[in-house]
């Protein structure tokens, strides 16, 4: 069974530094897999997906994930993180021809004025 | 923009009574799904649907059912509500083959 494991609970990045939040998986198959967040008393709101092709894909509000497949990574990062980048982020994988997600514990980001 | 609607944000209730909860989604997904959300546990699936009348089991079913009688609603029930089953739901779809999920804004169901 596919699995996603989020190390960190908390990451904590002053604004203006890069943030990485770090996501590994386990598949049977090649993977899809996809990176969420969630601010407050909301749903999940997608941020990107690699399926196939170029290993760095770029998602929304300027985040963007590496697929590293030797290492079964996919790590979420942002080159300048604000202070309302401060939400819970959530990887997930799913395998090839399975309808279902795979949700890691989820990474609470802080990002400090 | 696909809209994911779910019947209420916030819900008491008490043991022993019967639950519904309601998904509606506006985008003709074939899947739907119904998840909890606890802190430190991340999303667990309860149930999924890839088409009307048909369901599965997800990773923790017991105490919950589904109800798909239309493509676009997607119910989950609980029977006989316990204390244990206080906790965020959350609803959504996707297309039908390697597509994200949409999510609902989510339930946060309190059960006395």
């Amino acid at each position: 069974a596919q699995s996603v494991a989020q190390p960190e609970d908390q990451v904590n990045v002053a604004e203006g530094n890069p943030l990485t939040v770090k996501c590994t998986y386990s598949v049977s198959g090649n993977p899809y897999l996809f990176w969420y967040v969630q601010y407050p008393n909301r749903g999940l709101q997608f941020l990107l997906k690699y399926i196939t092709g170029d290993n760095l894909v770029k998602g929304s509000y300027g985040f963007e994930a590496e697929f590293n497949k030797s290492q079964t990574s996919f790590h979420l990062k942002k080159p300048s993180a604000l202070v309302s980048d401060s939400a819970l982020y959530f990887c997930a994988v799913r395998d090839y021809g399975n309808n279902r997600l795979a949700f890691g514990k989820g990474n609470q980001v802080v990002v400090i004025p | 923009d696909v809209k994911v609607t779910q019947s209420s944000r916030y819900l008491v209730k008490r043991t022993g009574e019967k639950v519904f909860l309601e998904c509606v989604q506006d985008m003709d997904h074939e899947n739907m799904f119904w998840y909890r959300q606890d802190p430190g546990l991340g999303l667990r699936l309860i149930y999924f649907s890839y088409d009307v009348k048909m369901k599965e089991k997800g990773d923790i079913p017991e105490g919950y059912s589904v109800s798909r009688e239309k493509k676009e609603r997607f119910s989950l029930i609980l029977e006989s509500a316990s204390t244990n089953q206080t906790s965020m739901y959350l609803c959504a779809s996707s297309k039908r083959r390697h597509n994200e999920q949409f999510f609902g804004p989510g339930t946060r169901l309190t059960v006395l």
